[in-house]
């Protein structure tokens, strides 16, 4: 068990490009999650996987903003088009079921310039 | 929707004593979790202790302890004996029961805690 993996740690795009981010759980954990953190504040939900299946969405996550999680293991996030205001720390969570605690990565930090 | 609110943006605290981080809800749920995660610099959010609303017994684990006011939905965090290790961003959530759904956190805006040597 090594822990919620996100790679890379630090990404710098110009705007306009489009980015893609890997989040690996804890194995045998079903459930995953994103959010993202802006400076000064707590993270915010983007979006749940409970295995494979996409169940809730954030009002947060526009039309350029894309998860997948194939065969259930891990997920990948992808904004297209990226915005200054995308510049932010987005995080992965694992959870093996209900009433489980929330395992999470070190985060990808984005910096559209 | 459900709340969370930090209202001390930054709080310090001197190796060794007692501190006291603040945090109140809102919710209309009756079955609901509050947890305190712990943010260091540059590391991943760990989870430093949980609360089951229906339980009205503090919970505490080590130097940490929680002062839960239901009826005033207040959730807030003592950490004793303070240590170097203990500075960092630490966050007040809320997450519903488990009655389906994702069970996501809802996230206060934190409180950074430095710890003086």
């Amino acid at each position: 068990d090594t822990g919620v993996s996100q790679n890379p740690r630090h990404k710098i795009t110009k705007r306009g490009q489009n980015v893609t981010f890997r989040c690996d759980p804890i194995s045998e954990h079903n459930r995953l999650y994103w959010y993202r953190q802006t400076l000064g504040q707590g993270p915010e939900f983007l979006t749940y996987f409970q295995n494979e299946a996409q169940l809730e969405k954030s009002r947060l996550l526009s039309d350029r903003f894309s998860a997948e999680r194939p065969k259930g293991s891990f997920s990948t996030l992808e904004i297209q088009r990226t915005e200054q205001g995308d510049s932010a720390m987005y995080l992965c969570a694992s959870r093996r079921g209900v009433n489980t605690e929330a395992f999470f990565g070190q985060g990808t930090r984005l910096t559209v310039v | 929707a459900q709340t969370v609110t930090q209202s001390q943006p930054e709080m310090s605290v001197q190796e060794a004593e007692t501190v006291t981080l603040s945090c109140t809800y809102d919710t209309s749920e009756s079955d609901y979790y509050l947890f305190w995660y712990k943010q260091p610099p540059s590391r991943q959010m760990i989870l430093v202790i949980r609360q089951e609303a229906y339980k009205q017994q503090n919970a505490t684990e080590n130097r940490f302890s929680v002062n839960f006011q239901k009826a005033a939905k207040s959730f807030s965090l003592k950490i004793s004996d303070s240590q170097l290790g203990d500075a960092a961003m630490y966050f007040c959530a809320y997450r519903r029961g488990s009655q389906g759904g994702s069970e996501k956190l809802v996230f206060g805006k934190g409180t950074k805690l430095t710890v003086n040597p």
